[in-house]
């Protein structure tokens, strides 16, 4: 069975700290991606990244990074100095690569982040 | 470009009344999706459609009905209005291959309450 499972519900931060968002994934798939979206109190659900199960490298896109880990099965988002505007929900999501249809793409519940001026 | 259209943004209804949510995407996205989010419940999937004509359930379709008549429209019908309906509905697309497989692209979501 695939699951996702993002511990962590909410986090507090005060802006210019660094924060961690945790994301756990279970599938027996051995050709995954691996997601992350970001919901900001407005309300609509945006793409972050997508990570295949091939590509174990760290990806880093300004002040956001990813650290995937298969030995440990995490996709881990590392957010640096953080500000205002990061305060939002980010979900972790799963799907098997063979899965071209998303049918059976698994959502992690979220982490909600506040980050206070 | 507009890319994925949700209307309407919000709506109430009154339990056993009918409504659609509409659903259009100007990216050429074969694959089109519905889902709702409930509160600490993260999203479900409703319907999905993998192409014009084509149409399947997804984890929580009942009550639901959907059509594909069109590679843009795919509108969700609620038949008979429910309290257990009231949540978020996001549609959603996604292209079948390249860099934007399996990649979702949001609408901005329709809030519906029903009471």
């Amino acid at each position: 069975a695939q699951k996702v499972t993002q511990a962590q519900t909410e986090i507090s931060v005060v802006e210019k700290e660094d924060v961690t968002l945790d994301c756990v994934y279970e599938t027996r798939d051995t050709t995954y991606y691996l997601f992350w979206y970001k919901q900001p109190p407005s309300g609509e659900l945006v793409f972050l990244i997508r990570r295949n199960s091939f590509d174990e490298q760290n990806e880093i896109s300004g002040r956001y990074s990813w650290n995937f880990q298969k030995s440990t099965s995490s996709f881990n988002f590392t957010i640096t100095a953080s500000q205002v505007v990061d305060s939002a929900v980010y979900f972790c999501a799963l799907s098997a690569a063979r899965d071209g249809n998303n049918r059976k793409l698994i959502w992690g519940l979220g982490t909600s982040l506040a980050v206070n001026p | 470009n507009a890319g994925v259209t949700q209307t309407p943004k919000f709506r109430i209804l009154k339990i056993g009344q009918s409504m659609t949510l509409q659903c259009t995407q100007d990216m050429n996205h074969n694959y089109m999706y519905w889902y709702r989010q409930d509160p600490g419940m993260g999203l479900k999937l409703i319907y999905y459609s993998v192409g014009a004509g084509i149409t399947d359930k997804g984890e929580v379709p009942n009550g639901y009905n959907v059509s594909r008549s069109t590679t843009e429209d795919f509108p969700l019908r609620l038949e008979l209005a429910a309290p257990s309906q009231t949540s978020v509905y996001f549609c959603a697309s996604s292209s079948t291959g390249g860099s934007g497989a399996n990649v979702l692209t949001f609408g901005a979501g329709s809030r519906l309450t029903v009471l």
